[in-house]
């Protein structure tokens, strides 16, 4: 959706370094969510934030941290990236006031190589 | 913990077939249950969503089928296409967040 842009699309680093995954949305949503895809593993959520003063930890957040900017901006850090960290990363969006409730939107995804 | 489980895990057809996705859940709190198409390099997308005060809900070829007493839930696409190659997702709301399955990569050969 073009509405929700991740940069950068694609990430090759080294054991250790420190990442930053950002994404943008223009929809005007309040809530938005990181989520990490692995094969066979489905999606899983990482964190998630409802509004600019709101951060909620995921299933998976270990090694992860999240700052919410503006409304608009929700940043996913790797403090010391692990190779088992080598996943599809997608942000997503919702909101509230419109139905169905929970529908989400995502963006194209950041493909993030740890070696 | 697995609060979604979904299968198979891949299903292959021909065009014109019937593929169906099953997926089970054990919170009876969940109360929405979508259903996420995701075509390779792009991010998923809304398909068809259903809510268990109904059996069955219908948006053009695709059907979700529910089961509240089992809970159970799948995903039927009538006269599949090439097209619909996709992997699939299905999903449960917990409160304010989805959970979702597994996946179920689908490839229509024509």
């Amino acid at each position: 959706d073009a509405d929700v842009t991740q940069t950068p699309r694609n990430r090759i680093t080294k054991t250790g370094k420190r990442i930053m995954l950002e994404c943008s949305q223009t929809k005007g949503h309040d809530r938005m969510y990181w989520y990490r895809q692995d094969p066979g593993l489905g999606l899983r959520l990482i964190y998630y934030s409802f509004d600019v003063k709101d951060i909620n930890k995921g299933e998976i957040s270990d090694g992860y941290s999240v700052s919410r900017q503006a409304q608009a901006k929700f940043s996913l850090s790797l403090e010391s990236a692990i190779p088992n960290q080598t996943a599809l990363y997608f942000c997503a969006t919702s909101d509230l006031g419109s139905p169905p409730l929970d529908e989400q939107f995502f963006g194209p995804g950041t493909r993030l190589t740890v070696l | 913990q697995q609060q979604v489980k979904q299968s198979p895990q891949s299903l292959i057809v021909q065009k014109g077939g019937i593929p169906i996705i099953n997926c089970a859940y054990e919170n009876t709190a969940f109360d929405y249950f979508p259903w996420y198409q995701q075509f390779p390099g792009k991010g998923p997308a809304l398909l068809i969503a259903i809510r268990p005060d109904v059996s069955e809900k219908k948006e053009g070829r695709f059907t979700i089928s529910f089961n509240k007493s089992a809970k159970q839930f799948s995903l039927h696409i009538m006269d599949s296409q090439p097209g619909d190659s996709a992997t699939y997702f299905c999903a449960a709301s917990d409160t304010d967040k989805l959970i979702f399955g597994t996946g179920t990569r689908l490839q229509v050969f024509p």
